[in-house]
């Protein structure tokens, strides 16, 4: 079965800390997507990345950066130099096998940057 | 680009009334969107796969009578909540899917409270 398990509910961290953000998978496809969306407390969801599952390269986007490692199953985000407007539920998705268009969402971690 | 719209961003019903909530892509078409639910503190929950032009597929567990939903063009869906009762209360978020694919975008969410 697919799945998606962000085991981290909740981080509070000062600003400038560095946060990592988990995100553990399971599928039994071979070609799939990982995301991952910020949800603000306005709720609107923001797309950060899309990674296929044939491309192990790790991402870095200014202060943030993604760890994509098929042999452990995971995708995990990283802020640098945390900031109070990074505060917001970050949400890993898998993409469904014969539809990639189907998202199966994590259960979402809060994060909370102190000033 | 690819900004999705929901309207209305909140709304409050009574008990046995209905309500509908619609999705536009303003700047893309999307042959393809997704109607999600989210429960406070919870993840998003999808409830259904529209597709212009033909009928919605609806998740296990979803009353195919109680959320009609209709995809009449590329960049229009609508969500009717009918006969809406106080547990319909959540948010709900759509998403489409530009052609190629296979980002989500997402919109702002429409919070619905029935009293």
């Amino acid at each position: 079965a697919q799945k998606v398990t962000q085991a981290q509910t909740e981080i509070s961290v000062v600003e400038k800390e560095d946060v990592t953000l988990d995100c553990v998978y399971e599928t039994r496809d071979t070609t799939y997507y990982l995301f991952w969306y910020k949800q603000p407390p306005s709720g609107e969801l923001v797309f950060l990345i899309r990674r296929n599952s044939f491309d192990e390269q790790n991402e870095i986007s200014g202060r943030y950066s993604w760890n994509f490692q098929k042999s452990t199953s995971s995708f995990n985000f990283t802020i640098t130099a945390s900031q109070v407007v990074d505060s917001a539920v970050y949400f890993c998705a898998l993409s469904e096998p014969y539809n990639t268009d189907k998202l199966i969402f994590g259960t979402g971690t809060r994060l909370q940057v102190f000033p | 680009g690819a900004v999705v719209s929901q309207h209305p961003s909140r709304v409050i019903c009574k008990s046995g009334t209905s309500v509908k909530i619609e999705c536009r892509s303003l700047d893309f078409q999307a042959t393809t969107m997704f109607w999600y639910r989210q429960f406070p503190k919870q993840s998003l929950m999808l409830m259904a796969t529209s597709n212009e032009g033909s009928k919605a597929t609806y998740e296990q567990g979803v009353e195919k009578d109680k959320f009609l939903i209709n995809h009449a063009s590329l960049t229009l869906s609508t969500l009717t909540v009918t006969s809406a009762h106080p547990e319909d209360s959540s948010f709900y978020i759509c998403s489409a899917v530009k052609t190629g694919g296979p980002e989500q975008y997402f919109g702002p969410g429409t919070r619905l409270t029935v009293t």
